[in-house]
């Protein structure tokens, strides 16, 4: 199926950093969506981006929808232990009848 | 607000048995519901898009005959995996859109084994 592309795969970095990390498409979605999905559990809801350009943030997340809508990239800052996991990011897909398409993923694992 | 149950959170069956998962938005009424499929390091791949009333929509490869999706209300889904085989043992997760709303949000996904 279709995916979006994430960079990078995974990372490896120490408790107190900060953590990019983009997705990007050769498609137009009109609504980005940025997942945390723990072992074993569903996907969590972290950022919703609606506009191109739009900068929004949640504690210590900080998301960005590209202007060309094309792209969106994640910060997290200070990383802590528990940010531990793979973070997807989702564009929706409004032609025909609307689902969302998932980015390929990122692990993240924070070094104490 | 937004919650969305998942049952069963882990079954073991038996191959040719079927094996339904129910989807519950708890708190808010959901049009659309996804059903998704997670192999072990793998991304979600969307197995069709539910809609309440209305047949699923399939992704192409998904056998419409073998993944069973019915929206009877406003609030559940189900998935039923029909004559199960070894092969369809994957993470199975659910996720549901509110009325007019754009985000989803997801069950906590239910393993499934068949041996």
């Amino acid at each position: 199926g279709q995916q979006l592309n994430q960079s990078p795969q995974s990372m490896f970095i120490q408790e107190g950093e900060d953590v990019s990390m983009n997705c990007t498409s050769s498609s137009i979605f009109n609504t980005w969506l940025w997942y945390k999905q723990d072992p074993g559990e569903g996907p969590v809801l972290l950022i919703a981006l609606y506009k191109a350009g739009e900068l929004t943030s949640n504690g210590r997340l900080t998301a960005q929808f590209g202007i060309t809508r094309k792209d969106s990239f994640l910060n997290i800052s200070a990383s802590i232990p528990s940010d531990v996991g793979i973070y997807f990011c989702a564009g929706q897909v409004t032609s025909g009848t609307y689902k969302y398409i998932f980015g390929t993923g990122t692990r993240l694992k924070v070094l104490a | 607000g937004a919650v969305v149950s998942q049952h069963p959170s882990r079954v073991i069956c038996k191959s040719g048995t079927s094996v339904k998962i129910e989807c519950r938005s708890l708190d808010f009424q959901a049009t659309t519901m996804f059903w998704y499929r997670q192999f072990p390091k793998k991304s979600l791949m969307l197995m069709a898009t539910s809609n309440e009333g209305s047949k699923a929509t399939y992704e192409q490869g998904v056998e419409k005959d073998k993944f069973l999706i019915n929206h009877a209300s406003l609030t559940l889904s189900t998935l039923t995996v029909t004559s199960a085989h070894p092969e369809d043992s994957s993470f199975y997760i659910c996720s549901a859109s509110p009325l007019g709303g754009t985000e989803a949000f997801f069950g906590q996904g239910t393993r499934l084994t068949v041996v």
